[in-house]
């Protein structure tokens, strides 16, 4: 099956400086990649993704990338917040009839301001 | 629109003892699936509900869970003779049927604590 790493486990950033969390995916039948963000004791919520056929997306402050050859994906946020601080998740689907996500361990993001 | 709710929010059961965790998903997601996140860790996928499909079992950890989904809507996971490693917090989410859109959504969550 799917096996999802990612890392660092916790990053600390200056406000204002750019946040890079890092993942690798094993399955290459894997096409569907979202990010979401989990503040304590709260829901995992979307917050970009990305699909197998392009190879970047922005979104505001975050932006996404996909190398498909290398099995790999990473999360940008720049001009980071206070606000931006919580667990970061990366994750992986097949899509079609396997949609279930394979999830990374998470990242501990803070911002210090 | 409303989204995916999961009750209870809390539950404190004792060893041995069964339990029911119920989830809505949102209105027209014919796509549900079941999470499962220990302290400090990751989600771990448990099962998912597709339409009228026979669901995909194959995250459960044992065959004390098991799951099941009325008319195509609310879902229950129940955890026969609940065991202390069982404590948890148990996702739910729901998405959108195949070819319409990935996205799942999170419901808020069961945290289950097992004595």
């Amino acid at each position: 099956g799917e096996n999802v790493e990612q890392h660092p486990s916790t990053l600390s950033v200056q406000e204002g400086d750019s946040a890079v969390i890092k993942c690798t995916y094993s399955d290459s039948a894997s096409n569907y990649f979202p990010w979401y963000k989990q503040e304590l004791g709260k829901r995992p919520q979307l917050i970009i993704d990305i699909r197998s056929n392009v190879g970047e997306k922005k979104d505001q402050r975050i932006a996404v990338t996909l190398n498909k050859t290398a099995k790999h994906f990473s999360l940008h946020i720049t001009e980071t917040q206070p606000e931006d601080s919580a667990v970061y998740f990366c994750a992986a689907s097949r899509g079609g009839s396997a949609r279930q996500l394979t999830f990374g361990s998470g990242t501990q993001l803070t911002v210090l301001p | 629109g409303a989204g995916v709710s999961q009750s209870p929010s809390n539950k404190v059961t004792e060893k041995g003892k069964d339990v029911e965790l119920r989830c809505d998903p949102i209105s027209g997601h014919t796509a549900l699936y079941w999470y499962r996140q220990s302290l400090g860790q990751g989600l771990e996928f448990l099962i998912y509900f597709q339409g009228n499909s026979a669901p995909d079992k194959s995250g459960l950890p044992s065959d004390r869970f098991s799951a099941e989904r009325t008319g195509g809507s609310v879902s229950t996971l129940t955890i026969q003779r609940t065991q202390q490693e069982d404590s948890a917090v148990y996702l739910c989410a729901s998405s959108l049927g195949p070819g319409t859109g990935e996205t799942q959504y999170f419901g808020p969550g069961t945290r289950l604590l097992v004595l």
